[in-house]
């Protein structure tokens, strides 16, 4: 099975931060690579696919890079709305595996 | 407008039986996997498995395995997961996701969550 790396498992940031969260996977996965924000008492809402492609309707202060084993997500100007929890999760085969998560909290 | 409508919050003692639903509208419930994803209390999300309502073909992460099974109801476009026998450890919100294609498991569409406590 394909182990997800995501790190930090918290961070505290202030309003306007570059946010930065990592995943790293156990082989190599291509593109195939997925970020969520998770809300309490919601569902998880897809932000980025394939790695670095932002779903229709997301902000733009959202993104994605990476390939192969290494990426990155970044919020380039944190807003009180972005806090919540984030995932990674690949699906280059079954299972499709989620990060750790990374809560996301105002300083 | 596409959505995906779960059962509503279950409570049930360790042993009982349960079958949770996901029930499919406005696309061709039959053109798209449903996963299932776990949230147990304070802890991440855990995806459980898959089914191709088109022929019931799953797929199970190796965690899940042997203790819960995916079907589907085609004629109600319903998914369903399924334990014979709960376990306190199975306390936890669940979600279904729609796959947005067979060759990607993006999940763009979710269902609201059942919480199902299992509690003596």
């Amino acid at each position: 099975d394909i182990q997800m790396t995501q790190s930090p498992s918290s961070l505290s940031a202030s309003i306007g931060d570059r946010v930065t969260i990592t995943c790293q996977a156990s082989q190599d996965i291509s593109n195939y690579l997925n970020w969520y924000q998770h809300k309490p008492g919601k569902p998880p809402k897809l932000l980025i696919y394939d790695a670095s492609n932002l779903e229709t309707g997301v902000p733009s202060r959202f993104s994605g890079s990476g390939s192969g084993t290494d990426f990155t997500f970044t919020i380039s100007s944190l807003q009180p709305e972005d806090i919540a929890t984030y995932y990674c999760q690949h699906y280059e085969n079954v299972p499709y595996t989620f990060g750790q998560g990374t809560q996301l909290e105002i300083k | 407008e596409v959505q995906l409508v779960q059962s509503r919050a279950e409570v049930k003692k360790p042993g009982e039986s349960l079958r949770i639903s996901c029930k499919g509208s406005g696309y061709t419930f039959t053109n798209y996997w449903i996963s299932w994803v776990r949230q147990m209390p304070g802890k991440g999300l855990e995806w459980m498995g898959r089914i191709d309502p088109s022929d019931s073909y799953t797929s199970y992460s190796p965690s899940f395995r042997g203790h819960v099974t995916l079907s589907v109801d085609n004629s109600i476009a319903t998914a369903y997961l399924q334990w014979s026998s709960l376990r306190a450890s199975d306390t936890a919100v669940y979600y279904c996701a729609r796959h947005t294609s067979i060759y990607s498991a993006t999940y763009l569409v979710w269902g609201q969550g059942t919480l199902v406590t299992v509690s003596s």
